[in-house]
Formats: C-alpha cells, structure tokens, sequence
C-alpha cells in the first residue's frame, strides 16, 4: 500500500489563513522532507528534517519520527504559496524518497 | 551551495526511439543518485537508485535493459528511456545526495512521447 498518506488532498483558504498539512508513513523514516512543487513540475525543496520542528520564514515542519507522522504549517498564507506541496519519506541513507500524493493548496483573495 | 544541474528540461520523441537525460551534481559529491518518473496524474515513483561503489538498484516495474543507467563519478549520471511509447512520459527527476544531507532535486525532464 501507499507508504506516505498525505492529507488534505486540497485545500482551500483565504489569503491570510494558515495552513496545516498533514502527512503520515507507513514505516520507520529517517528523515522526512518538504517540497513544493511549481507548475512546471520541478520541484523546490522546502525543509527536510529528521526529528523535531523546523523553521523557515512562514513555514514550519514538525517530525515525530516515532508517531509517523509529521506535519508542515503555512502561516499567513498568501496567493503565491498557491500550488502542490509534496511529502517524502527517506529510508536510510540513499537518495531514495517515497513520496506522498501531494496536498494542492489554492489560496484565494 | 549544493546544485543539480539536470538536461534537457524537456524533449519530444517519437514512439518506439530513446532519449537521454543527465544530471550534474555541483557543490557536493554525488555519492548516490536516485531517478525518480511522475506520470500524468500520479505521484512521483522510484525507478532506481544508483550508489557509487554498488550496483544500481532497479525497482519493481523497472529494469535495466529499459532504462540503463550510468554514474560513472561522483558529479554525474545520466539515464536512457529506451524504446519510449506513450506510457513512458512524464516528469523524470534525479535526486542526489553526499553523506547525510538533504536530498537535492535536478528541475527535472518533461517527455512527451508522439
């Protein structure tokens, strides 16, 4: 089955309004990683971090590697954070990713 | 900083020939290189993972002898689609690392199969 379950699948929200994305897996992970992907499909990679919570600007990822689970919050939301955001799961020390079906935000006026 | 520079970004072949993508790693040792495909309407799937020193590791539903893979030194590695029909496009990533870091994306390559 799908080893990382992301959720919501979408989400919509005011410009201003937080968002909480939510994303779990299905085995142990080392590491779990955040990204953003542009509509040309590249992705940017936004946080990895094995445990604990992690900043950056307007974001923040928390990851209770015990509970598989992790979590990744947008605040002050606004229209460019518009898009899909990706969640991956790394197992070991490859460069091998398991990645989650993505959470399309759209973030309105 | 750490880069992956990845080429072409996008490319058209016609059903049934092969392409080439690469990936340059800068700023860091590629010590192991993943490439990864997103189908249409899909999430990205892994098609194998590439350690220097170690065989490269083929996942299910991906062989060798359709997509062969080169990581000749620790800055480069490219991957072939051979004999490409329709359900081989999409986006092609390779992901790259060196030690314990992140895992550092190429922008990816978009093929379209006509």
């Amino acid at each position: 089955g799908q080893q990382v379950q992301q959720s919501p699948a979408s989400l919509v929200l005011q410009e201003g309004e937080n968002a909480e994305l939510q994303c779990n897996f299905s085995s142990t992970a080392t590491r779990l990683q955040w990204f953003y992907q542009r509509p040309g499909g590249s992705l940017v990679s936004l946080l990895s971090n094995p445990s604990g919570t992690k900043h950056t600007g307007r974001l923040t990822s928390t990851t209770v590697t015990k509970e598989r689970r992790g979590s990744l919050h947008i605040s002050s939301s606004q229209i460019t954070d518009s898009g899909t955001y990706l969640c991956a799961m790394e197992q070991g020390t490859g460069s091998k990713l398991s990645f989650g079906k993505g959470a399309k935000l759209t973030v309105s006026p | 900083g750490a880069l992956v520079y990845q080429y072409p970004r996008r490319t058209i072949c016609k059903s049934g020939t092969s392409m080439r993508m690469e990936c340059q790693a800068v700023g860091f040792q590629a010590t192991s290189v993943a490439w990864y495909r997103q189908s249409p309407q899909k999430t990205f799937e892994l098609i194998a993972l590439s350690t220097v020193n170690s065989a490269i590791k083929y996942e299910q539903n991906f062989t060798q002898e359709k997509f062969p893979i080169s990581h000749p030194n620790l800055s480069f590695s490219s991957m072939t689609v051979l004999n490409a029909y329709l359900e081989d496009r999409g986006l092609y990533l390779c992901g790259a690392r060196g030690g314990n870091t992140e895992v550092f994306f190429g922008k990816g390559t978009r093929l379209t199969v006509v």
